[in-house]
Order: structure tokens, then sequence, then C-alpha cells
């Protein structure tokens, strides 16, 4: 499948650690890359490749893959994290270009 | 730093035409492949399409193959999305985005609203 799928929503109390996955055959190929979006504002790229983030994204963001699953983990989640948070993908089912997984809502209590 | 702004959005009946422009600032966008993103109302994020940096390769969503085609003006900088044959579901918000695989710049979006 070239889908990609993710949990509607998670929530975190605040300063403790969540885990949003991602699910999809083409994880087994190729890296995800990750977006937060806050509420009426555009997405942010905050982790691509391996687990790389972009200059000004906070370390407590990171990201791991295993098999056909991605991982985005906040460490020490802070308010301004709550967010929509996307995963991204080639595809490699040769069907699509590229996908982005339905989204997670984080909710920081 | 790097920017985008979209513009050429608006309102268009089912059936017509839009042009929205992508004008990147801060960074040559002819070294880098461009993307076009779409949100629709309370919706998730769609990709629609990519242009390779030399313009030569094209790639588009399954939802638009045939009625979008995604083209760029490197001498100024500018990326574009012609829209032909909108329907009621091309309703949303466009980000133009930086990269093919990777969008790690972003423009604050357009709207374009199909309706009679």
């Amino acid at each position: 499948s070239s889908e990609l799928t993710q949990d509607p929503a998670v929530s975190v109390a605040l300063g403790q650690t969540v885990t949003i996955t991602c699910q999809g055959d083409s994880l087994r190929k190729y890296f995800p890359s990750w977006y937060q979006q806050k509420s009426g504002r555009a997405p942010t790229l905050v982790i691509f490749g391996k687990n790389n983030r972009p200059s000004g994204i906070p370390d407590r963001f990171s990201g791991s893959t295993s098999g056909n699953t991605a991982s985005l983990t906040i460490t020490g989640a802070q308010a301004e994290d709550e967010a929509d948070y996307y995963c991204n993908s080639r595809d490699s089912s040769g069907y699509r270009f590229s996908v982005f997984g339905p989204g997670t809502k984080v909710t920081v209590l | 730093e790097g920017q985008l702004l979209e513009s050429g959005g608006g309102l268009a009946q089912p059936g017509g035409s839009l042009r929205l422009s992508c004008s990147a600032s801060g960074f040559s966008s002819g070294n880098f492949g461009m993307s076009w993103v779409r949100q629709a109302p309370g919706k998730g994020l769609e990709w629609v399409s990519a242009i390779s940096g030399s313009g030569v390769m094209t790639y588009y969503a399954d939802s638009v193959k045939g009625r979008f085609a995604i083209s760029r003006d490197n001498s100024g900088n500018t990326v574009y999305l012609q829209m032909n044959s909108l329907r009621a579901e091309d309703t949303a918000l466009y980000y133009c985005a930086k990269g093919i695989w990777e969008f790690d710049y972003w423009g604050q979006g357009i709207l374009v609203t199909v309706s009679s």
C-alpha cells in the first residue's frame, strides 16, 4: 500500500514524553519527514532523514524508524508543542509520488 | 532566510481556471525542487504537485493529473500552478513549499474556493 496511517489524536502531560507513529510500506524503503502545524499556521518541518532537525527545532524532537513504522518523539513536551503532526514519505508503490499521513493531533495537558 | 509568497487565489466557478504563483526570496529557487501542497478546510495536508530544479521533471497527484500544470521561471524565482477544470473538491488552502521530498520552507498559503 502507498498510504500512511497515523493515530488521530494523542495527549501528553506537560513535561512528559509522547511518541507519534506513522505506518506504511514505503517506510521500509524511505525515511519520512515530519511536520508540525499549529492552528491557523503553515506547517513547519521538524524532522527529516534518519533523525535530522532543521535549524531552530528544539532537540526534544527526535525521529526513528523500524520496519514499516516511523516514530516522532517529543521528550519533555511543552505547551507550545500542541499542534497537528503529519508524516510524509516518498511512495514506494509507484502509484504516487509523495504522500502525507492523515495527521495526529497532540494535546498537551 | 528564505521566504515563499503565494498569490493568485480566489473564487472560481466549477469548470473554471486559476493560476497560482509562488515567489521565492532569500534563496535561488532554481537550485531546488518546489512543490504545491493543499489543505481543504478542516482536513489534512495533501501533496498536489512538484517540479525539479531545472523544470524538466514534473509530478502530480492522481486527483489533479490532467487538470493542473506546474511550471517555473527560474530567472524570476517563481513557480506556478495552472489549475483548469476546477471542481468543488479543489477548494483548499494551497501552500507552496521548497523541496521535493522534504519541505523545509513553506509559504503562508493562498485560498482557492471553487463554487457557483
